[in-house]
């Protein structure tokens, strides 16, 4: 069985620009989640999508945003981005709300 | 404002010792409490859960909760320098279905 897939690994953008993310949870699982590790902190959550729709949101400004398509894949958009937006950002996906995660490998992005 | 402490270490075990990871979460009202192991430069692994009050095994991981005094603990037996790693502690309250995750605690198992 197939893990909850991330892509990019690695990114490189100019402060200013707009990256997505796209992740693919494990098959069955209707649940992602998005959250960003930023050095020195910890798993900061960002957003829940279920069944197609945003289920919750963290403590982020709003361009951050995502989306999940109808095969439950989903993308994550981050506009104007700053150089704080550097981490590592973890999708991972749950067989239900609630339940533990199974974390993707992550996208490791760097703003300069 | 839910807050999960943990040590955030390094603790330092030899090989063969008991590790003892400690999780202090304040929300009364949380339900579900997990533990994920972080190699560096990888993504977290979810190694155990416990929901109820008391020890829950798993080979060699025991995961203790104690819900009147709002800790969880993880222990690890005869410890192998592959364990090596962050392992951090995320609780759940029973009106979210987002947990909180402490920072976690670096454990370094030396030969």
């Amino acid at each position: 069985e197939a893990g909850v897939t991330q892509s990019p690994t690695h990114l490189i953008k100019t402060r200013g620009q707009q990256v997505t993310l796209r992740c693919s949870p494990i098959s069955g699982h209707t649940s992602v989640y998005w959250y960003q590790q930023a050095l020195g902190l910890g798993l900061q959550f960002l957003l829940w999508y279920d069944e197609g729709e945003e289920r919750n949101r963290g403590n982020f400004p709003p361009r951050f945003s995502g989306r999940q398509f109808p095969n439950y894949s989903s993308e994550l958009n981050v506009n104007a981005l700053e150089l704080e937006d550097s981490a590592l950002y973890l999708c991972a996906s749950s067989l239900e709300p609630g339940d533990g995660y199974t974390f993707g490998s992550g996208t490791r992005l760097t703003v300069v | 404002q839910k807050e999960v402490e943990q040590n955030s270490g390094p603790l330092s075990v030899p090989e063969g010792a008991i590790a003892s990871l400690n999780c202090t979460y304040s929300d009364r009202g949380s339900q579900s409490f997990f533990w994920y192991r972080q190699y560096s430069g990888k993504s977290p692994e979810l190694i155990m859960f416990i929901y109820s009050n008391g020890d829950k095994e798993d080979g060699r991981f025991t995961a203790q909760l104690n819900k009147a005094s709002q800790y969880v603990s993880l222990l690890i037996r005869d410890s192998q320098p592959s364990d090596s790693a962050t392992y951090l502690c995320a609780v759940r309250s029973g009106g979210s279905y987002i947990p909180t995750f402490g920072r976690g605690t670096s454990l370094i198992v030396h030969p």
